[in-house]
């Protein structure tokens, strides 16, 4: 299986905080994206990196992956009670390009 | 302007009956799916399609049956609804790259209780 793990299955910060969720995977990918699920609504795509970098940036986010570790990880810094979701990594799958997502982290972030 | 929108947003039948859910996406995109998302949050792909080709059908009970008429849309039927499909259901698509897999756009979700 390419499964992601999340780690941990969830996480409560404060604003202002940073936060940082981990994810680990099987077997060899493509790429590995992070997307987020506010409560009742669709995925949002956060940010793609290829198997080919090592760390990707966006705004207040910031991912790195490691392909020999198989693990990749997300920072968000600064965070605001906006970015209370669930945060979920997913490896692409084979040649029909479907996600294989993680279980997810939970984040709560108090004002 | 929605990108990818799915109808109905909640759906409350009973068991053994036939439901649709349609999905329509206005991005151009080539590739659609359908993810089911259970109680636990976990998300699963069921069907992958590729300029209305079937490309992954993720061992899902023949009650399921994609349809894609054109490339913009992707309905789902499903046939003799049981206790188990109760989740919810998203549709996404995304553009055929050709590298190894894009960013998808997902619906905002069907979600689907059988009594």
């Amino acid at each position: 299986s390419q499964q992601g793990e999340e780690d941990p299955q969830a996480l409560s910060i404060q604003e202002g905080e940073n936060a940082t969720m981990n994810c680990s995977y099987k077997t060899s990918i493509n790429n590995l994206q992070w997307y987020r699920q506010n409560s009742g609504r669709g995925l949002v795509h956060l940010i793609l990196i290829r198997s080919n970098e090592r760390e990707k940036h966006s705004g207040r986010l910031r991912v790195t992956l490691d392909t020999s570790k198989k693990s990749s990880s997300l920072l968000i810094t600064a965070s605001r009670a906006a970015d209370t979701a669930s945060y979920f990594c997913a490896t692409v799958k084979g040649s029909g390009y479907a996600l294989n997502f993680g279980k997810g982290t939970s984040l709560l972030v108090t004002p | 302007d929605t990108a990818v929108s799915q109808t109905p947003k909640y759906l409350v039948t009973q068991m053994g009956n036939d439901k649709s859910i349609k999905c329509e996406q206005n991005l151009g995109h080539d590739t659609m799916y359908w993810y089911k998302q259970d109680s636990k949050k976990f998300l699963k792909i069921m069907f992958s399609y590729n300029n209305k080709e079937l490309i992954i059908n993720e061992t899902v009970p023949n009650r399921f049956s994609p349809k894609s008429p054109d490339k913009a849309h992707l309905n789902l039927h499903i046939n003799s609804l049981e206790l188990g499909d109760s989740a919810v259901y998203f549709c996404a698509s995304s553009q055929d790259p050709g590298g190894g897999g894009d960013e998808q756009f997902f619906g905002p979700g069907t979600r689907l209780t059988v009594l």
